[in-house]
C-alpha cells in the first residue's frame, strides 16, 4: 500500500512555463485535495475533488487548473507559472465524512 | 465561521520533560479535530484524532489529546519527550457540514538535549 504519492518531488520552472503535478492514491478515497504550503501561512486549500469527473475551487484556486478523470488520480496544473506560485504542494485524499485526511509527501516548486 | 487556534507559535522543551502544545477550536457543534506532525521536508502525519467517542484520545508514539467541550480545547501532550518529536504540529478540524479541513496555524517544537 503505496497511500499517497506525488510525481514530481522537485520542479524548477522558470516565469510563464506549464506544469502538471500528479497525485496518486490507492486506498478507493472518494475526496481528494491540492493544498500549498508557504512559510507563515500554514496549508490553504487550492482546488478539491469529491469525486470521478468532480472538481471545485478551494480558497486559493487562481492560476491552477484540475482534474479528476480516474478516481485514484487528481491532477494539479499550471498553465503559466509565475514566481508567486512557489511553494511547497500537497496532495491528499479521504473518505466520505468527517474522517482524517492523508496526506503525500509534497512537490517543491520553484518559479524563476 | 469555524475557527482553530494554536496558542504557541513555537515550544522548547528539554529531552524528558513533558511536552503540551494547545490548540482551541470554535464551531456551532462538537467537530472531528485531529493532530497532525511534519517533521522537515515530510508531508503531513495523522497523530491522532477525535470523533465524538471518547474525550481522552490516545495517538501514535506516545501523544495524545483530551477534547474539552467546555474549554473549546483540544490539548496535545505526551508525558516524555523524545528528540524524535522535534518537528511542527497543527491542530485541525472539520469544516461545518463540510469535508473540508480547517488548519491552525502551526506550533514548532524544539527538544533541547
Amino acid at each position: 500500500n503505496a497511500g499517497v504519492t506525488q510525481t514530481p518531488k522537485f520542479r524548477v520552472l522558470k516565469t510563464g512555463q506549464s506544469m502538471t503535478l500528479l497525485c496518486a492514491q490507492d486506498m478507493n478515497h472518494e475526496y481528494m485535495y491540492w493544498y500549498r504550503q508557504d512559510p507563515g501561512m500554514g496549508l490553504r486549500l487550492i482546488h478539491y475533488s469529491v469525486g470521478e469527473g468532480t472538481t471545485a475551487k478551494g480558497e486559493v484556486p487562481d492560476g491552477y487548473n484540475v482534474s479528476r478523470l480516474k478516481k485514484q488520480n487528481f491532477l494539479l496544473g499550471l498553465e503559466s507559472a509565475a514566481p508567486s506560485q512557489t511553494s511547497v504542494y500537497f496532495c491528499a485524499s479521504g473518505d466520505r465524512g468527517y474522517n482524517e485526511q492523508f496526506f503525500g509527501p509534497g512537490t517543491r516548486l520553484t518559479v524563476l | 465561521a469555524q475557527s482553530v487556534t494554536q496558542l504557541d507559535s513555537h515550544v522548547s522543551v528539554s529531552e524528558g520533560t513533558p511536552v503540551l502544545l494547545r490548540c482551541n477550536y470554535s464551531s456551532s457543534y462538537s467537530p472531528s479535530l485531529f493532530w497532525y506532525v511534519q517533521h522537515p521536508n515530510k508531508g503531513l502525519q495523522l497523530l491522532l484524532k477525535y470523533t465524538s467517542a471518547a474525550t481522552l484520545v490516545k495517538g501514535i508514539n506516545g501523544f495524545e489529546a483530551e477534547f474539552k467541550k467546555s474549554e473549546t480545547s483540544f490539548h496535545l501532550t505526551k508525558p516524555s519527550a523524545h528528540m524524535s518529536d522535534a518537528a511542527e504540529y497543527f491542530c485541525v478540524s472539520h469544516l461545518d457540514s463540510s469535508y473540508k479541513l480547517i488548519f491552525g496555524s502551526g506550533t514548532r517544537l524544539l527538544v533541547r538535549p
